[in-house]
């Protein structure tokens, strides 16, 4: 049973607008949330996390949302940038599980 | 700063076979994870550690080893290989579970 989804396995955005990316969550027990953006060939690289005490944290062009009664989570990047295209992946845990568990992942192109 | 390092970055196995993937973290990171990432499926915890001599399972521990001896190093070993273990493994490290974890570039693996 798929505990963290990403329902969209692809999205294309033209370069400049925004890109969002979402993520469902099936446990309210998960506290933290976190995504990471992968490239080709490298390992994932962690881009911002929220804490469930929030709803909302700004990194740059990253803003990450957390509707906990909706059990979902966002991710706004704007502008879009073509070195924004990669792979997406969203991961939640309990704080004293320290165990990870990822969505399945969106691939995001970012169209010139 | 090398961070996390993984090695080999391909290898190519016969069912049956038996193989050990490295990973090596220069970061002096108390917690260290290996994943599996296969399409569609995100990537999922095999084992885990929280500090040297300690380890723990996590989602799809069956027909995998892990021991931690030192905190630089949590080797993975495939006892019997399996096709069905034929996926990209990544290793990843962060100062505890419930931080951002730090991901090596990946190891291709290839049952037969």
């Amino acid at each position: 049973d798929q505990q963290v989804k990403q329902n969209s396995p692809s999205l294309s955005v033209q370069e400049g607008r925004i890109s969002i990316l979402n993520c469902d969550y099936t446990n309210s027990m998960f506290d933290y949330f976190l995504w990471y953006k992968k490239y080709p060939a490298e390992g994932p690289t962690f881009l911002i996390s929220i804490s469930s005490i929030k709803d909302k944290n700004e990194d740059g062009r990253f803003t990450v949302f957390l509707n906990k009664s909706a059990k979902h989570l966002s991710l706004h990047i704007v502008p879009s940038q073509p070195g924004d295209s990669a792979v997406y992946f969203c991961a939640t845990l309990f704080q004293g599980a320290q165990k990870l568990v990822f969505g399945q992942g969106t691939r995001l192109t970012i169209n010139p | 700063n090398a961070g996390v390092t993984q090695t080999p970055k391909f290898q190519v196995l016969k069912t049956g076979q038996s193989m050990t993937l490295q990973c090596a973290q220069d970061m002096n990171h108390e917690y260290m994870s290996w994943y599996r990432q296969d399409p569609g499926m995100g990537l999922r915890l095999i084992h885990y550690s929280v500090g040297a001599g300690i380890t723990d399972q996590g989602e799809v521990p069956n027909g995998y080893n892990v021991s931690r001896s030192t905190t630089e190093d949590f080797p993975l070993r495939l006892l019997s290989a399996a096709p069905s273990q034929t996926s990209v493994y990544f290793c990843a490290s962060s100062y505890q579970g419930n931080q951002p974890q730090h991901f090596g570039d990946g190891t291709r693996l290839s049952i037969l």
